[in-house]
């Protein structure tokens, strides 16, 4: 079978870091993708790893550990604007599965 | 460059209506998906396009559902009749490739009542 894992909600303050995990177990597996939506707003693209290790975009960055199907993605020096929802997706050779989501509160 | 468009932006309808959606995808992108969202859910794929073939739908409800991307290009997708249950976010996206980065639409909203 296939499966996503992701925590339903994350609180963290304005300023920190916050790290978001996602565990997977798929075949057929290409990469791991990270969308981010803000309510009412269509999911918009963040990451991509094929490969294992850190990418980096900005203040955000993804991980990836093929042989642990493990991911995060790491939001650094958080401001109100990224309170949203978070959802890691599965690439596969068909098609991409999205987690259901891990929704970010940022305290001030 | 215009991104994904999709049209209505809102529908209500009663159900055992009928209701289709209609999306165009950013010119060159072969690759089309129609995705259903409820609350609190993460996307869920209906069907997926490579130009003009359907090359997989097995989570699209045929007995109500059915979409259509003529010329490979804009797609409709249509339930008939609706039940409450059809209620959500039914988004659009496109890509380049099958496995890369997604582009949405803002979706359209459907309240079946």
């Amino acid at each position: 079978g296939q499966s996503l894992e992701q925590p339903s909600e994350v609180t963290a303050v304005e300023g920190a870091i916050v790290q978001i995990n996602c565990t997977y177990q798929t075949s057929g597996f290409y990469g791991l993708s990270w969308y981010q939506q803000h309510d009412g707003g269509a999911p918009t693209f963040l990451s991509y790893n094929a490969l294992d290790g850190l990418e980096e975009t900005g203040r955000f960055s993804s991980f990836l550990s093929r042989s642990d199907s493990y991911g995060y993605l790491l939001l650094q020096e958080l401001q109100m604007k990224d309170s949203a929802s978070y959802f890691c997706a599965v690439n596969r050779d068909d098609k991409i599965i999205f987690g259901k989501g891990t929704r970010l509160h940022i305290l001030p | 460059e215009a991104g994904v468009v999709q049209s209505p932006r809102y529908k209500i309808i009663e159900k055992k209506q009928p209701v289709a959606f209609w999306c165009n995808p950013i010119s060159g992108h072969n690759t089309l998906y129609w995705y259903r969202q409820n609350l609190g859910q993460g996307p869920e794929l209906l069907i997926r396009y490579e130009n003009e073939e359907a090359v997989d739908d097995s989570q699209l409800p045929k007995d109500r559902f059915s979409a259509e991307r003529l010329k490979g290009v804009d797609s409709t997708l249509k339930i008939q009749p609706a039940e409450l249950g059809d209620s959500a976010v039914y988004l659009c996206a496109s890509s380049l490739a099958t496995s890369g980065e997604q582009y949405f639409g803002p979706g359209t909203r459907l309240t079946v009542t």
